[in-house]
């Protein structure tokens, strides 16, 4: 069975700190997802990373991917009050004819002054 | 560029209750669809995937079902509600050659 797992489920940070969020998976995929999840909304799409050693950043968030570990990470740099939400890593799961993904349980992160 | 709607937005039923949930996509043609489901707690759960119209693949038995009656259009279904269905319900579709998924605004269905 698939298992993807995010560390820490809740993380409260102040603002301008650095911090981490770590997602491992349990099964041998090339492709890794991160979405992000404001309070009663969607999914909105973060990074995309398809291959091993794939770093992608956008502001003060960067992701990356090691297949072999099947570990990637979400950084957080300087953090703002506007990051506060909850953070979802999710692998492909392989479908008798395609993918679907299979998500980890999620960071709730808040960002306080 | 494509996009993706689903309505309702909320919905409040009683249990026993039949369901009806709607998911159209615009501006792509023939697109994997995806149903999950958010409990309250926060996981994503997939329920049913469909890769062409008529093609439905469930991944959790329930009393849910889903039809695929055009290309872009993925409906979700049940005859008679439970309590553990509420949550928050989001239609997705796959893009590729990225394997990326996009999802819709989500409806939210409150059991009672």
């Amino acid at each position: 069975e698939l298992k993807v797992e995010q560390n820490p489920l809740f993380l409260s940070m102040q603002e301008g700190k650095n911090y981490t969020i770590y997602c491992n998976y349990s099964t041998t995929s090339d492709r890794l997802y991160w979405y992000r999840q404001d309070p009663g909304k969607s999914l909105e799409s973060l990074f995309v990373l398809l291959s091993n050693g794939a770093v992608k950043q956008e502001g003060r968030l960067m992701a990356s991917l090691d297949t072999k570990a099947r570990l990637s990470t979400l950084h957080i740099t300087a953090a703002v009050h506007d990051l506060s939400a909850t953070y979802f890593c999710a692998v492909d799961m392989e479908l008798g004819s395609g993918y679907a993904l299979n998500f980890g349980k999620g960071t709730s992160l808040l960002v306080t002054p | 560029s494509q996009t993706i709607h689903q309505w309702p937005a909320t919905l409040v039923q009683p249990v026993g209750s039949p369901l009806s949930l709607e998911c159209t996509v615009e501006g792509t043609s023939n697109p994997n669809l995806y149903w999950y489901r958010q409990a309250a707690g926060r996981g994503l759960q997939l329920l049913f995937y469909s890769v062409g119209i008529g093609q439905i693949s469930s991944e959790v038995p329930q009393n849910l079902s889903a039809s695929r009656p055009q290309d872009r259009q993925f409906i979700l279904s049940s005859k008679k509600l439970l309590l553990s269905d509420s949550g928050f319900y989001l239609c997705a579709w796959l893009r590729t050659p990225s394997y990326e998924q996009y999802f819709g605004p989500g409806t939210r269905l409150t059991v009672t």
